[in-house]
């Protein structure tokens, strides 16, 4: 069966300090990966989505940057912090063949920027 | 105006109560995905439907493709079902983007 993992769980980062989150995806090959972003009070967002090793689409332009090295891997990252850059980040994977586009969400990881 | 939205924004109910979250979308899609978001901010995905109705033991989703509106029903409501459901569409001719509503927190009370 597949399984999606993210980490860390949550992170308390000061304004400015780079970040590194990865997402690790299980028992699938070449799937679509998502990283989307949930602020306090808002919808899901989506932030980048890759479908396969160094391909990678941005939907929204900001402080974060998103790679793919490994075919089940997908690092968000940024040089620098910013306080608006706090919130809920998750991961995701899809299927990429037939019809169903299903998407299956990693457990999250809580980011608070002080 | 948001392209999807849920109603009610919270949902209080008892315990065995009969629970309906509402979703209703403006442009065309070729999937209506619901989704449950547990307090500790996992996010499990319920139902994916494009026509008709599916069911899945006390939860039932139904879609209005001409009305652009779906709903997800719970019945016999218990205190574990309290959780954020949120809605998402994929826009037709998407392959991969969904557009989420801001979700609807339930609570049930014993």
């Amino acid at each position: 069966s597949q399984t999606i993992h993210q980490w860390p769980a949550t992170l308390v980062q000061p304004v400015g300090s780079p970040l590194s989150l990865e997402c690790t995806v299980e028992g699938t090959s070449n799937p679509n990966l998502y990283w989307y972003r949930q602020a306090a009070g808002r919808g899901l967002q989506l932030l980048f989505y890759s479908v396969g090793i160094g391909q990678i689409s941005s939907e929204v332009p900001q402080n974060l940057s998103a790679s793919r090295p490994q075919d089940r891997q997908f690092i968000l990252s940024s040089k620098k912090l910013l306080l608006s850059d706090s919130g809920f980040y998750l991961c995701a994977w899809s299927i990429t063949s037939g019809r169903a586009r299903e998407q299956f969400f990693g457990p999250g990881t809580r980011l608070t920027v002080l | 105006k948001n392209e999807v939205e849920q109603s009610p924004q919270n949902l209080t109910a008892q315990e065995g109560e009969f629970i309906t979250i509402n979703c209703s979308y403006s442009v065309g899609i070729s999937a209506l995905h619901w989704l449950q978001q547990h307090p500790g901010g996992g996010i499990v995905s319920l139902f994916m439907l494009s026509s008709g109705k599916k069911k899945h033991g006390r939860l039932i989703a139904t879609i209005n493709i001409q009305e652009k509106h779906s709903s997800l029903h719970i019945t016999a409501s218990h205190p574990r079902d309290s959780a954020v459901y949120i809605c998402a569409v994929r826009r037709r001719g998407s392959n991969y983007k969904l557009t989420f509503g801001k979700g609807t927190l339930l609570t049930v009370n014993p």
